[in-house]
This record gives structure tokens, C-alpha cells and sequence, in this order.
């Protein structure tokens, strides 16, 4: 059974980088597309981008300048940076496989919590 | 970008009602929309993809419809664990992008 969690500091300092990886257990990182979601307090979802398993990339353009993703295959797990954070990039963080050929988000992790402060 | 549009932003419903959310998008998506769920500090649900395929293990009672801008989540009849909110998602082939609606609260009347 495919599974994902999130891990990274919870707490970042201004203009400093964000860094977050995802587990992912149960099946292999290949084959796939992998996204990065986020939520920030009481608001609502915002796709951040996503990875193919191959390195290839799309990013959401109000935060392109800011990203990115990569893929460890050794490991089985991607990754996010995002550099130059500021108080609005606080949020829960979601991980999640992106099945290309529906448009959708099948698998998600739990979902972790930054604070920029 | 293509925005999403969603509609009402709060359903107030009891349970056994008919609830119908709306997404509408500023350009044409074809047949790429999908709905997820979300409940309190959870992750999102995906319920349907491709605009009416329920996913894996997700109830009858929802069903989704629509093409181009206009789609509709409908469920059937509200059960107490369907109380919740509702985001729709397009996936574009041109800009390669992905992008998500505001998101529709239902909650018990």
C-alpha cells in the first residue's frame, strides 16, 4: 500500500529556505509525477508543483522563482526548497502522487506544519 | 492561469438532503476537473477525476458532471461524515498548470 509522509523543520526563519522531504513507502518513486500542495491557516489548497520521477518539473508561476523539487530514486523520496520565505509561505505542507492522465491526487502524506516566524 | 470558481462557498444542508456544489472555470478545461474532500486536519480526498469517475472506494452517492467551464459535485444524499469541504482542481495542458477552486463548505443546517 503506497504511503507518504512529510518531514522538515517546523519552524523557519525569514528569508531563510524551506526544505521538506517526502517518504514515500509501499511502491517505487518511478513511473510517477509527485506534487507539493499547500495550505496556510483557515485558507484554502494551493499547488506549489510538481516532479516527474524522470527530474522534470512544473511549477506553480506565482512561486516558480522560489522552487525547487528534486527526486532521490535511492532514497525513494522528493523533495521541496523554497528560498527567501517570508510570514505568508506559513502553512501546512501536503505531498501527494499526481496520476497525469486524470488530473488528479490519488495518494496524499498527513500533511506538515511550517511556521515562518 | 485558469481560475476556478466555486460556488456557493457555504452549503447549509441537513442530513438526507441534495447537495449540488458548482465549479466554474475562466477557460475551457475539457474534461480534467477532479474533486477532492477535506475535513478538518486532514489531507484531501480525491472523490472524482475526469470530471465524473468516482475513485477508488468513494461512495455512489457522489457523482460529478459537466465539461468545458461549467461542473457539478452532487451528492445524493448527505450522510453525517459527508459534512465537510469541497475543492475542485483542473489540470491544463496549456499553461501546464495546475490550479484549485476556493473551496465549498457544507455544513449541518
Amino acid at each position: 500500500q503506497l504511503q507518504l509522509q512529510e518531514s522538515g523543520p517546523g519552524l523557519v526563519r525569514p528569508s531563510e529556505t524551506l526544505s521538506l522531504t517526502c517518504n514515500v513507502s509501499g511502491r517505487a518513486i518511478s513511473s510517477y509525477y509527485w506534487t507539493w500542495t499547500r495550505q496556510p491557516p483557515g485558507k484554502g489548497l494551493q499547488w506549489i508543483g510538481y516532479i516527474y520521477f524522470s527530474g522534470s518539473t512544473n511549477y506553480n508561476p506565482s512561486l516558480k522563482s522560489r522552487v525547487t523539487m528534486s527526486v532521490d530514486m535511492s532514497e525513494n523520496q522528493f523533495s521541496l526548497k523554497l528560498s527567501s520565505v517570508t510570514a505568508a509561505d506559513t502553512a501546512v505542507y501536503f505531498c501527494a502522487r499526481y496520476d497525469f492522465s486524470s488530473g488528479g491526487m490519488d495518494v496524499w502524506g498527513h500533511g506538515t506544519t511550517v511556521i515562518v516566524s | 492561469e485558469i481560475v476556478l470558481t466555486q460556488s456557493p462557498a457555504t452549503l447549509s444542508l441537513s442530513p438526507g438532503e441534495r447537495a449540488i456544489l458548482s465549479c466554474r472555470a475562466s477557460q475551457s478545461v475539457g474534461r480534467y476537473l477532479v474533486w477532492y474532500q477535506q475535513k478538518p486536519g486532514q489531507a484531501p480526498r480525491l472523490l472524482i477525476y475526469d470530471t465524473s469517475n468516482r475513485a477508488t472506494g468513494i461512495p455512489a452517492r457522489f457523482s460529478g458532471s459537466g465539461s468545458g467551464t461549467d461542473f457539478t459535485l452532487t451528492i445524493s444524499s448527505l450522510e453525517p461524515e459527508d459534512f465537510a469541504v469541497y475543492y475542485c482542481q483542473q489540470r491544463s495542458s496549456w499553461p501546464p498548470e495546475v490550479t484549485f477552486g476556493g473551496g465549498t463548505k457544507v455544513e449541518i443546517k
